[in-house]
């Protein structure tokens, strides 16, 4: 059974930092792209950023860049997000999700449950 | 950037069938994913590549899309349909999902 738990969520001061973890199981991580897919309180989704199987290649939405940095760790069947200069709209449920494609994003087949980020003054 | 429209709510009859839309400038042209999300759940993907059914998805979930617009249908609609559905597509090296549609069963 795949399983995709998040870890590292919590409240946040403006401009603080905060890493995310996603812990994957029941298959073979080091195969397939993973994505970071984020949900505003009340809000729709919003991709926030991929990384091929091998890690060389990495896409963010524009709204992130050069603030958060995904990577991961294959020996550890692990992914990542490094939070950066956080601001009050990073507040929202982040999504590890495993991704169909493997040269960019493509479509998501299974989902974390989510860990909560708080930005606050 | 790419933007895809949904409708923010539709409404239907339990037995009946259910038709949520996704615009977008030739959307024909993309390959077009469904994902159904209920109330303090993760979402799941329910239709992927604009009509396939992920295994584990009900028959009664299909997906076309041709034009500006692309369609779930949800035949036989059950009282656990009642969900948001968003539609999402790859543009360039990034994902655009759609606004999200709440589907309320009568």
């Amino acid at each position: 059974e795949v399983q995709l738990v998040e870890s590292g969520g919590g409240l946040v001061q403006l401009g603080g930092s905060l890493r995310l973890s996603c812990a994957a199981s029941g298959f073979t991580f080091r195969s397939y792209g993973m994505s970071w897919v984020r949900q505003a309180p009340g809000k729709g989704l919003e991709w926030v950023s991929y990384i091929t199987s091998s890690g060389n290649t990495i896409y963010y939405a524009d709204s992130v860049k050069g603030r958060l940095t995904i990577s991961r760790d294959n020996a550890k069947n692990s992914l990542y997000l490094q939070m950066n200069s956080l601001r009050a709209e990073d507040t929202a449920l982040y999504y590890c999700a495993r991704d169909y494609g493997d040269l960019h994003p493509y479509y998501f087949d299974y989902w974390g449950q989510g860990i909560l980020v708080t930005v606050s003054s | 950037s790419y933007v895809l429209t949904q409708p923010p709510s539709v409404s239907v009859a339990p037995g009946q069938t259910a038709r949520v839309t996704c615009g977008g400038s030739n959307i024909g042209d993309k390959s077009v994913h469904w994902y159904q999300q209920k109330p303090g759940q993760a979402p799941v993907l329910v239709v992927y590549d604009d009509s396939d059914r992920p295994s584990g998805i009900p028959e009664r979930f299909s997906g076309s899309n041709s034009g500006n617009t692309a369609t779930l249908t949800i035949s036989r609609v059950e009282a656990g349909d009642e969900a948001a559905y968003y539609c999402q597509v790859r543009y360039s090296n990034s994902v655009v999902f759609g606004g999200g549609t709440q589907l309320t069963v009568l």
